[in-house]
């Protein structure tokens, strides 16, 4: 079974600065997606940035972006230009490619704390 | 923008009661879940749901959740017999293909309170 990890329960960073988030997974699988999700005090789950496996090249979204290390199986979010509306919880997760249907693990998620 | 929804947005009920929570995903997805979140924890994966079948299902998800969508828009979770340890945020997802590639797009929750 896959298992995502999020080591930062907290993190905080001042507004327009950069903020790193990490995330670590673990799998047998060669192909599969990953996600961050972004869940602000509403609850809702939003998505922000996905990554393919097979992709060598990082997701870039406006001021996300992800590095993603394949052999490392690391997989961490950098919000550059951080702003207030950024202050949310933010959740790794991890699909599989090789089941249709398949279910989306979640790490424990990093609170994100922006300040001005 | 289509959304997916849910409702109600707070159900409080007593232990042991069935409870329905409800769903609309959005209309031209095929594949629905349902994903929990107790309060402080991870958000953990139910069930998925395509072509009126069950495809894939946690260990949490024991005889006493059933899922079901009784008409062409409604996707449904039943709790038979509550108990206290259910309470938690309940998310409906839908998407409109069931690989990897495809966004789940989230529901915004319905607040289970078992008393």
């Amino acid at each position: 079974a896959q298992t995502v990890t999020q080591s930062q329960p907290e993190m905080s960073v001042q507004e327009a600065e950069t903020v790193t988030l990490s995330c670590t997974y673990d799998t047998s699988e060669s192909d599969y997606y990953l996600f961050w999700y972004k869940q602000p005090p509403s609850r809702q789950m939003i998505l922000v940035i996905r990554q393919e496996a097979y992709k060598q090249q990082n997701a870039t979204e406006n001021r996300f972006s992800v590095n993603f290390q394949k052999a490392a199986k690391s997989f961490s979010l950098k919000i550059s230009d951080s702003q207030l509306g950024d202050a949310a919880m933010y959740f790794c997760a991890y699909r599989s490619q090789e089941t249709s249907g398949s279910r989306l693990t979640f790490g424990e998620g990093t609170q994100l704390t922006v300040n001005p | 923008e289509p959304e997916v929804t849910q409702t109600p947005s707070h159900q409080v009920t007593q232990m042991g009661q069935e409870v329905i929570l409800r769903c609309v995903p959005i209309s031209n997805h095929l594949y629905f879940y349902w994903y929990r979140q107790i309060l402080g924890q991870k958000v953990e994966f139910l069930v998925s749901f395509y072509n009126n079948e069950i495809s894939e299902k946690s260990e949490i998800f024991d005889d006493q959740f059933s899922v079901e969508r009784p008409d062409g828009s409604n996707f449904t979770l039943k709790i038979r017999s509550t108990k206290l340890e259910d309470s938690a945020m309940y998310f409906c997802a839908s998407s409109e293909a069931g690989q990897g590639w495809h966004e789940q797009f989230f529901g915004p929750g319905t607040r289970l309170t078992v008393l």
